[in-house]
């Protein structure tokens, strides 16, 4: 059963326009979520994150909101730039075991 | 500094077959966990080692072993390849034991493919 999902496997967004990635959770008890990046052939690299004490997390063009209420959080890039195209995976900290649980992804295209 | 590394890079066994992955972890990082990458499953947690102890354990089967050593390069190990084990699978280290604070640094991961 999926904790964390990302129900959108790809998304394509004109370079200079907002890409917004959504990725829902469904145990309340989680309360540390972040989100990486991957580039084919390299590991992820942790982009942002945000603790649950907070519904906005900003640094640089990413944003991050999570929206307790809902279970779900959704990352904000503005504006976009080719070099965004990556796979963008979100995750969530169990507080219990404290183990990483990933979503799908979400492959995002930025067109020049 | 240099960066988590994993050996090897590629590696093509064929069913039955048992393989053994290798990572470095940044020099001074103590945890080391393991991830499994398919095609719509994302990353898979598969265990952490922290101090030489497996810390935590994912939903793998028995064959999914791992160690780590008291330089903090651990290994993971599946025996009896079976077809589905064909994935990315990473590594990532971090200074402490995995939580909010302990940022994950991933290796670029081992491609196995099961044939």
């Amino acid at each position: 059963d999926q904790q964390v999902k990302q129900n959108s496997p790809s998304l394509s967004v004109q370079e200079g326009r907002i890409s917004i990635l959504n990725c829902d959770y469904t145990n309340s008890m989680f309360d540390y979520f972040l989100w990486y990046k991957k580039y084919p052939a390299e590991g992820p690299t942790f982009l942002i994150s945000i603790s649950s004490i907070k519904d906005k997390n900003e640094d640089g063009r990413f944003t991050v909101f999570l929206n307790k209420s809902a279970k779900h959080l959704s990352l904000h890039i503005v504006p976009s730039q080719p070099g965004d195209s990556a796979v963008y995976f979100c995750a969530a900290i169990d507080p219990g075991t404290y183990k990483y649980i990933f979503g799908t992804g979400t492959r995002l295209k930025v067109l020049a | 500094k240099a960066g988590v590394t994993q050996t090897p890079r590629y590696l093509i066994k064929t069913r039955g077959q048992q393989v053994t992955l290798s990572c470095s972890p940044i020099s001074g990082h103590r945890s080391v966990s393991w991830y499994q990458q398919t095609p719509g499953q994302g990353l898979q947690f598969l265990f952490e080692y922290f101090s030489e102890t497996q810390r935590n354990k994912g939903n793998f089967p028995g064959r999914f072993s791992g160690r780590q050593f008291s330089n903090s390069r651990s290994e993971m190990n599946v025996s009896t390849l079976e077809l589905g084990d064909s994935a990315l699978y990473l590594c990532a280290s971090s200074l402490g034991p995995s939580g909010g604070n302990n940022e994950q640094f991933f290796g670029p991961g081992t491609r196995l493919t099961v044939l």
